[in-house]
């Protein structure tokens, strides 16, 4: 069964039009996370929450912004898409920070074009 | 700042091949290193380290932390052509996940 859920899977988007992606969870963890990842680069923290405290990465563009009004769902806000902005968005999750047995699991990731 | 290092950052390799990948890092407040392997799709869990010197296997796969050197390896042993993906390193310091490049690995029959 799916723990970590991401809609939709691929989102097309035009320039300048505010999109919004979802993801939802099972696990009833306590941090959520969203990554940006480029073709053929690493993974990139963009922020997270613990419970509903938000952490923003510090170079993380002001275009992006994120909601988690509650334990299982987070948003992901862009507010104006660039064509830099294309990539694949990665939720994930944890049960906390403080466990050094924590591990992390994906969601399948939401593919954005911008035309 | 943070990073994680990974060297190679592509290899090409034959069916049967072991192969030993490589993560550096310089982090604050280290908590743990962890192991991934993505195809296209998103990555998926395979190893997480928090102590010196003590290796972890999963058939193939181990992988071993040196937390005075700063490093980790990744060796797969007997590799096949499910194992071409990328590898991701990457290390937590607290509570985000910084990765590292990434070893594409190429296994050719």
């Amino acid at each position: 069964d799916a723990m970590v859920i991401q809609n939709p899977r691929y989102q097309v988007t035009q320039f300048g039009k505010p999109v919004t992606l979802s993801c939802s969870q099972t696990l009833n963890h306590n941090v959520m996370y969203w990554y940006q990842q480029k073709s053929s680069q690493a993974p990139k923290l963009l922020f997270h929450y613990y419970d509903k405290d938000f952490n923003n990465e510090a170079d993380t563009p002001d275009n992006f912004q994120s909601r988690r009004p509650n334990t299982s769902f987070c948003f992901l806000d862009i507010r104006s898409p660039g064509l830099g902005d294309a990539a694949m968005y990665l939720c994930a999750t944890s049960r906390g920070t403080l466990a050094d047995t924590d591990t992390q699991y994906f969601g399948p990731g939401t593919r954005l074009t911008v035309l | 700042e943070d990073k994680v290092v990974q060297s190679p950052l592509s290899l090409v390799v034959h069916e049967g091949d072991t192969v030993t990948l490589n993560c550096s890092y310089e982090v604050t407040n280290f908590r743990s290193l962890l192991w991934y392997k993505q195809e296209k799709k998103a990555p998926t869990f395979l190893f997480m380290l928090t102590s010196s010197g003590i290796e972890k296997k999963s058939g193939r796969l181990s992988s071993i932390l040196d937390k005075k050197e700063l490093f980790s390896i990744l060796n797969i042993t007997a590799t096949q052509t499910g194992d071409s993906a990328i590898y991701l390193c990457a290390v937590r310091p607290y509570d985000k996940v910084i990765f590292g490049p990434g070893t594409s690995l190429s296994v050719i029959p």
